[in-house]
């Protein structure tokens, strides 16, 4: 079956601009997981949505990050005036829970993001 | 999460196998360790996870000590393909949301399998 997908795959905006990203999780996929990627560093987390709930946004570096999930399916993590720190690429995950608590993260290719 | 420690860079030989090491002294009881690797320009994927017992599947063997100290993740043919960054991570089991526990990525070992 289809993974998950993010679009666009690059983005180039001006410092100030405003950009959304868009992920496309797995078909049923409960939970989703939003990463922030810096050139040469592990992923690190942004933030995460159970079905429509954002139960967790403490990895958001500000308040210029938003993500959103509306119906509990597609996502959209939204950055205001962006900076050129916010250059990176941009992932997201779904997952489905097992019965002991684990889950698998399964992850789209990424948005890169480029801030001139 | 309990912190893990990688060598930064390995190689191995196409054909042999990759014996990647993991050290995650301070684990706890509950915790789990996983395997993820990201080949350049994907997002990263699962390879495996086990608590205590040594799992298999088909990427992948995982050694886990007795003492759960430290681990190893074992590619027992290794493929030109298998270019890339692997991450060790330990992570809790949750149950209250179920699931719900981010992926703390460490720098990784960028394995390099040489023709």
């Amino acid at each position: 079956g289809a993974g998950v997908s993010q679009s666009p795959r690059y983005k180039v905006a001006k410092r100030g601009q405003d950009v959304a990203l868009r992920c496309d999780p797995i078909s049923g996929h409960v939970s989703l997981f939003w990463y922030q990627q810096a050139l040469g560093q592990g992923p690190e987390f942004l933030t995460y949505f159970q079905n429509e709930a954002q139960l967790d946004k403490s990895g958001l570096p500000s308040d210029r990050f938003f993500a959103e999930r509306p119906e509990g399916s597609v996502s959209t993590l939204k950055i205001q005036r962006t900076q050129q720190e916010d250059s990176a690429v941009y992932l997201c995950a779904s997952s489905l829970y097992r019965t002991d608590g684990t889950d698998t993260q399964y992850f789209g290719p990424g948005t890169r993001l480029t801030v001139l | 999460d309990a912190k893990t420690t990688q060598p930064p860079s390995m190689d191995c030989a196409e054909g042999r196998a990759a014996n990647l090491p993991c050290n995650h002294s301070t684990i706890s009881g509950n915790e789990y360790v996983y395997w993820y690797r990201q080949i350049h320009s994907q997002g990263p994927q699962y390879i495996i996870h086990g608590l205590k017992n040594n799992e298999t599947n088909e990427m992948a063997s995982l050694i886990i000590t007795e003492d759960r100290k430290s681990s190893t993740l074992i590619l027992p043919h290794a493929t030109l393909r298998d270019t890339a960054v692997y991450y060790c991570i330990v992570r809790v089991a949750t149950f209250f949301p179920p699931g719900a526990q981010k992926l703390v990525f460490g720098q990784g070992t960028r394995l390099t399998i040489n023709p």
